[in-house]
């Protein structure tokens, strides 16, 4: 079975640094996807990154990039100039490239301060 | 607005009772999912259609809940003899052809058993 896992409970920055926030994956597929989704406060989730397993090449969104190290499954996500709108829970979540099933880590909560 | 929309936002019924809700994706998805959110965890995967034909089940999706997706459009889930366990957040995602580990989430329901 896969698991997620986010060892970060919650974040704290000031606005326009750099953060970083972890995830690890266990499994024992070759072919996976591995996301990043935000759900700020009352509000819906929102995807903000996508990573295809078999890509090398670390996934790029504006500010938002991933350092994917398929070997140590480990799957992090770097948000750059942080800005106030980016106070969040931040989900990261995988799928298996044969079902469309998402499987969530626990989340982290990011505060992003004035 | 042309999103994955959901009705109702908030549902507060008493324990033993049965409530419905209901999903409406992005037009053009034809694979819809649904998943429960607890307060402070990540969602879990409770039941996926490709058009009308519901594809996979999870195991926390019990007898007392059904889900249909009769034209292939819009899907309902029911909860029969509710549960304050039941007491969840609800969320509904959709995703297309052109890119399928792509889902796009709802605003989700809000059910409170008392």
């Amino acid at each position: 079975a896969q698991t997620v896992t986010q060892s970060q409970p919650e974040m704290s920055v000031q606005e326009a640094e750099t953060v970083t926030l972890s995830c690890t994956y266990d499994t024992s597929e070759s072919n996976y996807y591995l996301f990043w989704y935000k759900q700020p406060p009352s509000r819906q989730m929102i995807l903000v990154i996508r990573q295809e397993a078999y890509k090398q090449q670390n996934a790029t969104e504006n500010r938002f990039s991933v350092n994917f190290q398929k070997a140590a499954k480990s799957f992090s996500l770097k948000i750059s100039d942080s800005q106030l709108g980016d106070t969040a829970m931040y989900f990261c979540a995988f799928m298996k490239d044969s079902n469309y099933q998402l499987i969530w880590g626990a989340g982290t909560k990011l505060i992003i301060k004035p | 607005d042309t999103g994955v929309s959901q009705d109702p936002r908030h549902k507060i019924t008493k324990r033993g009772q049965n409530v419905t809700f209901r999903c409406d994706p992005i037009s053009e998805h034809n694979r819809l999912y649904w998943y429960r959110q607890t307060l402070g965890q990540g969602p879990e995967f409770l039941t996926y259609f490709q058009n009308e034909a519901q594809l996979e089940k999870s195991r926390l999706l019990s007898d007392r809940f059904s889900a249909e997706r009769p034209k292939g459009s819009f899907s309902t889930l029911e909860i029969q003899r509710t549960e304050q366990g039941d007491s969840a957040m609800y969320l509904c995602a959709s995703s297309g052809d052109r890119e399928r580990s792509e889902q796009y989430f709802g605003p989700g329901t809000r059910l409170t058993v008392t």
